[in-house]
């Protein structure tokens, strides 16, 4: 696609439910990453990709977060049990390559109530 | 580890006002170094960038300077605009090889007519 579309672009869900957040990256681009934005934070770097490689998920704060990358496109960022602290706009990036410039998504506001 | 500092929020400028929003940075190496610009309701766009010491990067009036001696990467514009209303993320990515973008917190400029 011409940009990085995530859906949906806001979720409310009840405390203790599981939620999926879907990111198309741009068609070509090798690298996606997932990026997570707090009131009144920086971004906070969650997971990266990179082709067919072992993903780098240094950056999730806990076992509730996964992140899945299909046929080395779609990615789906996964936030099971949620808590109230897990609110925030989660934001998906991608790029040609390692190190070449991002291009980000609009982001999914979550608020977990 | 590699840390950006950046002034906070929010700034409010009239229209036609000269803007700085500092932005200082500890990092290990030579890292490159971002401004990115959130508009309401959309993703992260790159601003404009600088790879090495003493390059300005430059973009829509905005202006950066990469100070290595200051450890800075202070964005300027001489005449803002209403439609520059907008959070600015200051950014660093340590080495050539290097995927991760550390943040700052953001600051959000609002200009009044």
């Amino acid at each position: 696609g011409a940009g990085v579309s995530q859906s949906p672009s806001n979720k409310v869900t009840e405390k203790g439910k599981d939620v999926e957040l879907r990111c198309d990256p741009i068609s070509g681009h090798t690298a996606l990453y997932w990026y997570r934005q707090s009131l009144g934070q920086g971004l906070e770097f969650l997971i990266y990709f990179q082709g067919n490689s072992a993903p780098d998920k240094s950056g999730l704060p806990s076992d509730r977060f996964s992140a899945e990358r299909t046929g080395g496109s779609v990615s789906t960022l996964t936030i099971q049990r949620t808590q109230q602290e897990d609110s925030a706009v989660y934001l998906c990036a991608s790029s040609l390559t390692i190190g070449s410039g991002y291009t980000f998504g609009s982001g999914t506001r979550l608020t977990v109530v | 580890g590699d840390s950006v500092t950046q002034m906070e929020g929010p700034v409010t400028l009239s229209e036609e006002a000269f803007l700085t929003i500092n932005c200082t940075y500890t990092a290990t190496g030579y890292p490159s170094l971002f401004w990115y610009v959130q508009y309401p309701g959309e993703g992260l766009q790159l601003l404009l960038k600088a790879t090495k010491a003493d390059d300005k990067g430059s973009n829509k009036g905005f202006e950066a300077t990469y100070r290595k001696e200051t450890t800075s990467f202070h964005l300027e514009k001489g005449s803002v605009q209403v439609s520059d209303s907008a959070v600015y993320f200051c950014a660093l990515r340590e080495g050539a090889g290097s995927y991760q973008l550390t943040f700052g917190k953001g600051t959000k400029l609002s200009v009044i007519p």
